[in-house]
């Protein structure tokens, strides 16, 4: 079964403007963390952002942030203000077992984002 | 530039050979993970070694062994290589802090590797 899904393939965003990129996972584990990476065309792996399943509040970093609904099982990036730089694909990612030394990333499937001007 | 490390970039060979990728890890970190990515599979974890040990294991093939030597630096071998192994290879690495705290894993520029 697929650990994480990201269903938008690829979205289309107004410089400046806000932009939501899905995320759900599955894991019985309630130990676990998320994580966010951007790929631009270059190719390297840029880590963003990261939630732990412990965590209180929704993680934020500069103009992400991590819309966090445990329940529902979704870990949502919100990128805000976008510009031209944040075109690129992006990554959700989740590390289950953070009691154990398992420090293995499982991936989805990736949004392409491509902010317009 | 994470500080992690990855030669060659690119890679061209043909079916049937054998091929070395290497990865020298940030300074400190003991963690090193290997990852291949390709269209059809997307991001996939391979393997992982900490400090010298193998530590987990993903889907790799048994035609694929990794080795991490006391300089910490590692190695991928690919052998007997297919078309469909063309991917782009990245190793990540971390400090790995202790069993309870998250390590964010700084990736490397990876390595393209064309089969042909």
């Amino acid at each position: 079964a697929q650990k994480i899904t990201q269903t938008q393939p690829g979205m289309f965003v107004q410089e400046k403007e806000a932009v939501t990129l899905d995320c759900t996972y599955d894991t019985s584990d309630p130990s676990y963390g998320l994580f966010w990476y951007k790929q631009p065309s270059s190719g390297e792996m840029i880590f963003l952002i990261y939630q732990g399943s412990y965590d209180q509040q929704n993680a934020t970093e500069g103009r992400y942030s991590l819309n966090f609904q445990k329940a529902r099982k979704s870990a949502n990036l919100v990128i805000s203000a976008s510009q031209l730089g944040d075109s690129a694909m992006y990554f959700c990612a989740m590390r289950e077992g953070l009691g154990t030394n398992d420090y293995k990333l499982s991936f989805g499937a990736g949004t392409t984002v491509t902010v317009r001007a | 530039d994470s500080g992690v490390t990855q030669t060659p970039k690119h890679l061209i060979t043909a079916t049937g050979q054998r091929v070395t990728l290497r990865c020298s890890p940030r300074s400190g970190d003991l963690s090193v993970y290997w990852y291949q990515q390709s269209l059809d599979q997307g991001l996939q974890f391979l393997i992982q070694y900490y400090n010298g040990e193998e530590r987990a294991k993903g889907n790799i093939l048994e035609r694929f062994s990794a080795q991490q030597f006391p300089d910490l630096h590692s190695e991928l071998n690919l052998s007997s290589l297919e078309l469909g192994d063309s991917a782009l290879y990245f190793c990540a690495s971390s400090v790995e802090a202790g069993v309870g705290m998250w390590d964010e894993q700084f990736f490397g520029p990876g390595t393209r590797l064309t089969v042909l």
